[in-house]
């Protein structure tokens, strides 16, 4: 079955860069969705087909796919951006089974 | 906008069957995939299986032989039934619909999750 990895957590100051990975076998020839889940919410679109953004995201959220590995981008971090990310694709090798990842932490210092 | 909003019991014996009913609002659920996720509390999402509006459904293996997921156009309702539950099964249970996509060569496949319900925590305990 196929597998996706996302690093459990990733750190970044106000203002800055964050980046988060999902990494899987030749990811870059799937379309990767990507959302957020804020603590006791339900889960927010807010990357989807690699790099599309659903209508009221904002365009510090981006993202890009190719060879291993699919990344999603948050430019200008800021406090409310603390949440869990999750990468998803369809694995049409089985069944078109949904895959998700194991979700990243993404922490504003 | 469209709205999703699981309801159903919230505690469901071992062994038993687990019921949940996800009613759609602001739009219709034709033309769309409809899809039922779990998470287990402090974990990650699992995808559960989908069901299109025409009726054909396709599930996660790890589960197939437990799942059945109906849909209910007439009422803008679908329907999760998992059962043999254990406690393994305690998780928040999230309806969602799934954008589709179109291949001129294989047809419609479902993208995106595009709208999600608020999720409706179901433990299974005696």
């Amino acid at each position: 079955s196929y597998v996706l990895t996302q690093p459990p957590s990733v750190s970044v100051a106000p203002g800055q860069t964050a980046r988060i990975t999902c990494g899987g076998n030749n990811i870059g020839s799937k379309s990767v969705h990507w959302y957020q889940q804020k603590p006791g919410q339900a889960p927010v679109l807010v990357v989807y087909d690699d790099s599309d953004r659903p209508s009221g995201i904002p365009e510090r959220f981006s993202g890009s796919n190719s060879g291993n590995t699919a990344t999603l981008t948050i430019s200008r971090v800021e406090a409310g951006d603390e949440a869990d990310y999750y990468c998803q694709v369809w694995d049409s090798s089985s069944d078109h089974r949904g895959v998700f990842g194991g979700g990243t932490k993404l922490t504003v210092l | 906008q469209v709205q999703l909003q699981e309801s159903g019991p919230g505690l469901v014996k071992p062994s038993e069957t687990l019921s949940l009913t996800c009613t759609v609002s602001g739009g219709s659920i034709s033309s769309y995939y409809w899809s039922w996720i779990r998470q287990p509390p402090g974990k990650g999402l699992e995808w559960i299986g989908y069901i299109y509006y025409s009726g054909s459904t396709n599930y996660n293996p790890s589960l197939k032989s437990r799942v059945t997921i109906s849909v209910d156009t007439s009422k803008n309702q679908f329907s999760l039934k998992l059962s043999s539950v254990t406690a393994a099964d305690t998780a928040v249970y999230y309806c969602a619909r799934v954008q589709p996509y179109y291949d001129i060569l294989t047809g419609y496949w479902p993208r995106d999750f595009d709208y999600w319900g608020q999720g409706t925590l179901v433990t299974v305990s005696s």
